[in-house]
């Protein structure tokens, strides 16, 4: 398997509240994502980064932000959540635009 | 916009049997396509990478075959087992140089009975 950690696995937290998830990566790949998964949407890209420093928006990245200030770290913050925001978060890393590889996910809960 | 389409969307089948899964795609101007399996509650595994200038790529038990004039993929799963059970999904990743992200499917949930 990919050397990809995401933390926390599981957390509930209240709605308004900030939520950061982050992804480590062992591989030195240069592409990092973070995509969430809905029942009825299947996976769906929230952002991306292509370098450090380097972010570009998805097709859900409303009211999500990221940072990359490390090859090996990708943050993913909800700034204030909502209900809507209760989902499966997954990160995936690629070297270019070849095989990517993806971590267990984060199963976030806003009550 | 590349829409991604999979069928079915379930699909039961008793052990030993040979099935094809099927995954289409609107935009046939892709760089190429990835086939994962998702176990329930569990991230996602790559199974198979087909570049667009590719008509297939197996692995094991598994081919995957690529008609991109048509928009089309198929995984062929032989001789299943209880094992395979799991959702199966593909994804397509855009031609353009700038073209890094995946757009996937919904996939196809397989159930294989002992």
């Amino acid at each position: 398997d990919a050397g990809i950690t995401q933390s926390p696995r599981h957390k509930v937290t209240e709605t308004g509240t900030p939520v950061t998830l982050r992804c480590h990566q062992t591989e030195n790949h240069r592409y990092m994502y973070w995509y969430r998964q809905d029942p009825g949407h299947g996976l769906r890209l929230i952002h991306y980064s292509y370098g450090v420093k380097d972010t570009d928006k998805g097709e859900v990245s409303d009211g999500y932000s990221v940072s990359r200030s490390k090859t090996e770290d990708f943050l993913l913050t909800l700034e204030s959540a909502t209900s809507s925001q209760t989902s499966v978060y997954f990160c995936a890393i690629s070297l270019g635009r070849d095989r990517a590889f993806f971590g267990q996910g984060t199963r976030l809960t806003v009550v | 916009k590349q829409e991604v389409t999979q069928i079915p969307a379930a699909l039961s089948v008793p052990e030993g049997e040979n099935l094809v899964l099927n995954c289409s795609f609107t935009d046939s101007a892709i760089y190429n396509l990835q086939w994962f399996r998702q176990d329930p509650g569990k991230g996602l595994t790559s199974l198979l990478l087909i570049q667009s200038s590719q008509r297939e790529q197996t692995s094991g038990r598994l081919n995957a075959s690529l008609d991109k004039s048509s928009g089309r993929s198929t995984l062929y799963i032989a001789a299943s087992q209880p094992g395979d059970s799991a959702t199966y999904l593909c994804a397509v990743r855009p031609g353009e140089t700038s073209g890094s992200r995946l757009t996937f499917g919904e996939g196809t949930q397989l159930t294989v009975n002992p």
